[in-house]
């Protein structure tokens, strides 16, 4: 099984909407991110997370929020989603010993029409 | 500004046509460069994490490089099954608990037999 899962994996919404995004792990890091990914961009820093406790904002928080439910689940959510969040968004994870590397899930595709 | 450019933006090569791809940063400070690979629809995977100038890390037919400016993703005799998108990312070494990475836009590797 996957260390890092997201759900869904393809969402298709309207403009206006509310969608949530939702991101589990198994690896037991504290440490959560969510990241978008657009066509010809690097990925980019929505808000992390380092514990249940602790949220903070990335590069383009704007017109997203976060909930850290537990120290295994970080969830993204779009409040009144809008053609140009249509993009790749991945979450990630770090432990807080040995390496500095994160390790990604497998991405949720959103569109919104 | 901390920033990553990678080159080329997409390469073409033969089955067994070794070549390398390059990552080049401006950091004020370096704490860790990364390099992932990244097939399409799916998460970024890691490969690397380098740590200072003229730190090497080897992975079956690749190899990464650091200098002050830069790295190298050395692929040797490269096989179809190598074809994927290759990021780099660096973490700044500033003050504060922050571990962000900092993004290149990617070189797309197609590896034709």
């Amino acid at each position: 099984d996957a260390d890092v899962t997201q759900t869904p994996r393809n969402r298709i919404t309207k403009t206006g909407k509310r969608i949530m995004l939702e991101c589990s792990q198994t690896k037991g890091h504290d440490r959560m991110y969510w990241y978008r990914q657009d066509p010809g961009l690097g990925l980019q820093l929505i808000y992390y997370s380092f514990d249940v406790k602790d949220i903070n904002k990335g590069e383009i928080s704007d017109g997203y929020s976060v909930s850290r439910q537990a120290q295994a689940k970080f969830s993204l959510s779009l409040e009144s989603a809008i053609p140009n969040q249509t993009a790749l968004y991945f979450c990630a994870t770090r432990g807080t010993g040995g390496g500095n590397e994160q390790f990604f899930g497998p991405g949720t595709r959103l569109t919104v029409l | 500004e901390d920033q990553v450019t990678q080159s080329p933006e997409a390469l073409r090569l033969q089955e067994g046509e070794s070549s390398s791809l390059n990552c080049s940063y401006t950091v004020s400070g370096l704490r860790g460069l990364f390099w992932y690979r990244q097939d399409p629809g799916k998460g970024p995977e890691f490969l690397f994490t380098l740590y200072s100038a003229g730190e090497e890390k080897e992975k079956e037919r690749l190899k990464a490089t650091l200098t002050k400016k830069e790295s190298f993703l050395h692929i040797t005799a490269p096989k179809p099954e190598d074809s994927a998108t290759y990021l780099c990312a660096v973490q700044a070494a500033r003050g504060g608990a922050t571990n962000k990475l900092i993004f290149g836009t990617g070189t797309l590797l197609a590896v034709q037999p």
